[in-house]
């Protein structure tokens, strides 16, 4: 069974630092791991995904994910934080088998402080 | 402009009143799906489609239902059976990037 931890509920950053939410999966076989963003009363929109090949995957608005295999872990990075990035974060996991459905956690809040 | 439509944005929905929720996609995708979100609970998958006139049951089925009849067209009816139905309510299909959501449903029961 697959499955998504997103260990922190909320994470607040001052603007132009660095941030860093957290992902951590379980799934049989091979991952293929997502990142989506929600602003308020909106959909989820797609910031990033690994398949294979790089560990280092580079996505919208200046974000960035680590996969690691040893760690099970698919952090989201990004240098340099902007107010307008404070948000809801999904991570997601496709289910290996079957229907191929993704899995989320329960996400975490972004809040960047000027 | 393709992508997916949800309608209406914000229902309202009395005890014991069935209401239908609309999800609308010209993206030509054969997979859709519709998920709940609640605070702190991330998303909970309702039901899916993989192709026309074919759907499954998802995590927390029950109380809704759906159809299929066109490939663009995944409606979701929320029924007087489920019990708790104030929630935000998502549309998506399958790209290969992952999915493509809807701007949502945010039913309330009144």
């Amino acid at each position: 069974a697959q499955s998504v931890a997103q260990p922190e509920d909320q994470v607040n950053v001052a603007e132009g630092n660095p941030l860093t939410v957290k992902c951590t999966y379980s799934v049989s076989g091979n991952p293929y791991l997502f990142w989506y963003v929600q602003y308020p009363n909106r959909g989820l929109q797609f910031l990033l995904k690994y398949i294979t090949g790089d560990n280092l995957v580079k996505g919208s608005y200046g974000f960035e994910a680590e996969f690691n295999k040893s760690q099970t872990s698919f952090h989201l990075k990004k240098p340099s934080a902007l107010v307008s990035d404070s948000a809801l974060y999904f991570c997601a996991v496709r289910d290996s088998a079957g229907a191929n459905n993704l899995f989320f956690g329960t996400g975490t809040r972004l809040t960047v402080i000027p | 402009d393709g992508g997916i439509t949800q309608s209406p944005k914000y229902l309202f929905r009395k005890e014991g009143q069935n209401v239908t929720l609309s999800c609308e996609q010209n993206l030509n995708h054969d997979a859709m799906y519709w998920y709940r979100q609640d605070p702190g609970q991330g998303l909970r998958l309702i039901y899916y489609s993989q192709i026309v006139n074919d759907f499954q049951k998802g995590d927390i089925a029950e109380g809704y239902s759906v159809s299929r009849e066109k490939k663009e067209s995944f409606p979701l009816t929320v029924t007087s059976a489920q019990k708790n139905p104030t929630a935000f309510y998502l549309c998506a299909s399958k790209t290969v990037y992952g999915y493509t959501f809807g701007s949502g449903t945010r039913l309330t029961v009144v």
